[in-house]
């Protein structure tokens, strides 16, 4: 198993450019979550899913969207992206909700935004 | 809503020292209560949890971690701390309703001196 893993592993982008990131995970979990991380802050909740074909927002929704077109990917979009957006973003993957069960993370995209 | 506080932002440690990690939280009820550990460059791992019996649970690489009611925390605890424990930890909280996801702290950077 290859658990969840993330593409790609950096980028670097320029104010107004948009850009997908993914998530994919092969542990037939239900439950998918988009996080950022940023210094002193720990991590943020961006959006989540609790099943294919479903998406919610988390903490800090503005500026991203999601799509969860198939259970085991889950795709982070900036479609305009601004320097506030400069973070480390991790996905994370739980086969039950992830207040109550394992969460199982990726190791990370770096996205810096110029 | 929940939130979660880790007062120390940086400890340091002697190699072979025990180790204490505080983490308050603030929910109307009995919170789900998880450590998560963060390598350099890695995503988060699951130290332990914490939903319900038994207020001093046990978790992977010797780590503990006990959870007292009246104070609101769940510190985390090592007898002896190894150099490869350096690291960055995190305290989260799990709401067990709404939004089926984590509320984390801002994290505790742990650095081990030989």
């Amino acid at each position: 198993n290859a658990g969840v893993t993330q593409t790609p592993k950096f980028r670097v982008l320029k104010t107004g450019q948009s850009m997908t990131l993914l998530c994919a995970q092969d542990m037939n979990h239900e439950y998918m979550y988009w996080y950022r991380q940023d210094p002193g802050m720990g991590l943020r909740l961006i959006h989540y899913s609790v099943g294919e074909g479903t998406t919610a927002k988390g903490e800090v929704p503005d500026g991203y969207n999601v799509s969860r077109l198939k259970k085991q990917n889950f795709l982070l979009g900036l479609e305009s992206a601004a320097p506030s957006q400069t973070s480390v973003y991790f996905c994370a993957s739980s086969l039950l909700a992830g207040d109550t069960d394992t969460q199982y993370f990726g190791p990370g995209t770096r996205l810096t935004v110029l | 809503a929940q939130s979660v506080t880790q007062p120390d932002i940086h400890i340091t440690v002697s190699e072979g020292a025990s180790l204490e990690l505080r983490c308050n939280y603030s929910y109307g009820a009995t919170p789900y209560l998880f450590w998560y550990v963060q390598s350099p460059g890695q995503g988060l791992q699951l130290l332990l949890k914490y939903f319900s019996g038994d207020t001093l649970v046990q978790g992977i690489k010797g780590f503990e971690a006990e959870f007292k009611r009246s104070q609101s925390s769940f510190n985390l605890r090592k007898p002896s701390v190894h150099w490869s424990d350096a690291a960055e930890y995190f305290c989260a909280v799990g709401a067990k309703t709404g939004r089926r996801a984590l509320t984390f702290g801002s994290g505790t950077r742990l650095q081990v001196q030989p």
